[in-house]
């Protein structure tokens, strides 16, 4: 998983603003995903996509918006319509339909947002 | 849509006991288990795996169990050692063709200690 990398690591923004988190890998995956993790809880997806050009709404894609121009990038913005943006956010990336470990997601480090 | 509840919230335990966690889901198309631990701050990582050609896995102290009929699977850590303390995720998914293909639905996540 030292393939996929977010950055930054933190994020701090302001109310109102669209701030977008980087997230990267050069592991020739196919399918890539965002997560936001609150504290205490699981992982929730916000949007993931299968293949470049391609992209779905996970279950709490409002406030959000993604691109995936190229397969190595999938970039998360976080416009001002998020109410709570403050979280912990983390990008994943998975092989795809073929290969042996085709279910298995690779984590990236994660990037932390506060809003002031 | 799948829904994965995991229990128990936290689970505190001593060193050389055993510690079980149990993850129940909904969709009976769903057909790969991930489990996946996470450090305080950290990426979660993949521990174990298992599929549902298969009831039991195992490796080293860690093991994981498929009850397909009863839409359940547990993870198993025997002799626990205070460096396993993290937060630990089960997660469900579905194959191609399926709704939740590619996608994974975590459980809430365990806290667990392990007392030296």
């Amino acid at each position: 998983d030292g393939g996929i990398t977010q950055s930054p690591k933190y994020l701090f923004r302001k109310e109102g603003q669209n701030v977008t988190l980087s997230c990267e890998q050069n592991l020739n995956h196919d399918a890539m995903y965002w997560y936001r993790q609150d504290p205490g809880q699981g992982l929730r997806l916000i949007y993931y996509s299968q293949i470049v050009n391609d992209f779905q709404k996970g279950d709490i894609a409002e406030g959000y918006s993604v691109s995936r121009e190229k397969k190595e990038s999938f970039p998360l913005t976080v416009t001002s319509a998020q109410k709570n943006p403050t979280a912990f956010y983390l990008c994943a990336s998975r092989m795809g339909a073929s290969g042996r470990s085709y279910n298995e997601q690779f984590f990236g480090p994660g990037t932390r947002l506060t809003v002031l | 849509g799948e829904n994965v509840e995991q229990h128990p919230s936290t689970l505190s335990v001593q060193e050389g006991d055993s510690a079980v966690i149990k993850c129940t889901y909904s969709d009976s198309a769903s057909n790969y288990f991930p489990w996946y631990k996470q450090e305080l701050g950290k990426r979660p990582q993949l521990i174990i795996d298992i599929r549902s050609n298969v009831g039991e896995k195992k490796d080293q102290r860690i093991a994981v169990t498929l009850n397909k009929t009863a839409k359940h699977f547990s993870l198993h850590i025997t002799e626990t050692q205070p460096e396993d303390s993290a937060v630990y995720f089960c997660a469900a998914s579905g194959d191609a063709g399926g709704t939740s293909y590619g996608k994974l639905t975590f459980g809430q996540g365990t806290i667990l200690t392990v007392h030296p």
